[in-house]
């Protein structure tokens, strides 16, 4: 089993309905993020989270809103979604005070299509 | 602002030798990385430098010059499993990463 598990891995839906992105890990990491990836673009950042009270935006959260509901859970959700949220969307950890700090460990995608 | 740039796309012969180069304009620095992304599949780490240089990983190595904002990633005695997207991402100082947009490396026999 992966240690970082997303669901659901494909959707498709319609304009201005709510999605929710859930992500769990095994790995016993405190950091959780929220990435998009586009065609041509680098992964942009979300939202990003230290521990279950700490959460934090990243480059691009419009539109966006997230909840850590434990250390092992960290979910995104799309309030209203818009055709421009489509995307595949990757939930990575991380430990500091490793030999590689800033080291991700994603999940494996959420394909995202938003009609 | 911040910028990573890489090739888009590199070809290269299965048994060759190919450098993927990436510069980057950062507010600060704390270490670059190296990922390997196959299609469809999730980014996996491969190398990170912090100090000038080079490091080595078997068949891949990652050298890096801060002075120049400069790195590259050599793949040596390449394989067909090589064929993959290959993303570079620099820790700037609020250690956050900046991901370059990734080189689509292609493996012909």
């Amino acid at each position: 089993d992966a240690d970082v598990t997303q669901t659901p891995r494909n959707r498709i839906t319609k304009t201005g309905k709510r999605i929710m992105l859930e992500c769990s890990q095994t790995k016993g990491h405190d950091r959780m993020y929220w990435y998009r990836q586009d065609p041509g673009l680098g992964l942009r950042l979300i939202y990003y989270s230290f521990d279950v009270k700490d959460i934090n935006k990243g480059e691009i959260s419009d539109g966006y809103s997230v909840s850590r509901q434990a250390q092992a859970k960290f979910s995104l959700s799309l309030e209203s979604a818009i055709p421009n949220q489509t995307a595949l969307y990757f939930c990575a950890t991380s430990e500091p005070g490793t030999d590689h700090t800033g080291e991700l460990f994603f999940g494996e995608g959420s394909r995202l299509t938003v009609l | 602002g911040q910028n990573i740039d890489q090739p888009t796309e590199m070809t290269a012969t299965e048994g060759a030798i190919v450098q993927i180069n990436c510069t980057y304009q950062t507010s600060g620095f704390n270490g670059l990385f190296w990922y390997q992304q196959h299609a469809g599949e999730a980014p996996t780490f491969l190398s990170y430098n912090v100090l000038d240089g080079l490091e080595e990983k078997g068949r891949f190595s990652s050298f890096l010059s801060r002075s120049k904002g400069y790195s590259y990633l050599l793949l040596k005695e390449l394989q067909m499993k090589d064929s993959a997207s290959y993303l570079c991402a620099v820790m700037d100082s609020n250690y956050q990463l900046i991901w370059g947009a990734g080189t689509k490396l292609i493996i012909k026999p």
